[in-house]
């Protein structure tokens, strides 16, 4: 019964491929995050959905696309992987309040070779 | 905006001796204080947060962190730390409601090694 789960874990592609990872949450959250955590362990917002809306877009490349079918779910799909894109993408989410703790997925570790 | 700067980037410890990880903020406009926690290979968890009220805030695994509004600071304490309590620290703020960005900014994070 994992809070937030994300598909797959483990990601090794080529740059030019288009990839696909998948977040899953069943806290019944009204709010999903994607985050980046580059090799310096730094750690920055992408974007967030409330009820399957876009409320944060950070600057991100277009290459970055994401997709809520519904509030439990937070898709993100990435076009021409470039070799500065490995990184762990983390995915979060929370009540829909910004004092709400936010609950963070496993990671899924994306290198491009 | 908000930023958060956390002054440590590492910080190597003895088992069972005191630590702090500080944690500084720049902000406009009031903001919510968290310190999450990173295990090896895992993804964050809420270590404590401040809202409001009492300065001090008690968290898991014997962790407390004090809000000081004139420093600006939120720093993390443990007063006995474990081998278990090896991992990457973040510390964060999140604007109330009446101003802001309204996303979450962290610090840089702090690794904590706790040596035997």
């Amino acid at each position: 019964d994992t809070a937030v789960s994300q598909t797959p874990k483990y990601l090794v592609t080529q740059m030019g491929n288009d990839k696909s990872i998948k977040c899953e949450q069943n806290l019944g959250h009204d709010t999903m995050y994607w985050y980046k955590q580059d090799s310096k362990k730094f750690l920055k917002i992408m974007f967030s959905y409330n009820n399957k809306e876009l409320i944060i877009n950070e600057t991100v490349p277009n290459r970055f696309s994401p997709k809520s079918p519904d509030k439990a779910h937070l898709n993100l799909h990435i076009n021409s992987l470039e070799l500065g894109d490995s990184a762990v993408y983390f995915c979060a989410s929370s009540q829909d309040a910004l004092q709400e703790t936010q609950y963070f997925g496993p990671g899924t570790r994306l290198l491009v070779l | 905006a908000q930023s958060v700067t956390q002054l440590d980037s590492q910080v190597p410890v003895f088992e069972e001796a005191p630590v702090e990880l500080r944690c500084n903020y720049s902000s406009s406009v009031s903001v919510y204080l968290f310190w999450y926690v990173q295990y090896p290979n895992q993804g964050l968890q809420l270590l404590l947060k401040y809202l409001s009220g009492s300065t001090l805030v008690k968290g898991i695994n014997g962790f407390e962190a004090e809000f000081n509004k004139s420093q600006t600071s939120f720093h993390l304490r443990k007063p006995s730390v474990h081998i278990s309590d090896t991992a990457e620290y973040f510390c964060a703020v999140n604007p109330h409601p009446q101003g802001g960005s309204e996303k979450l900014v962290f610090g840089k994070g702090t690794k904590l090694t706790v040596n035997p």
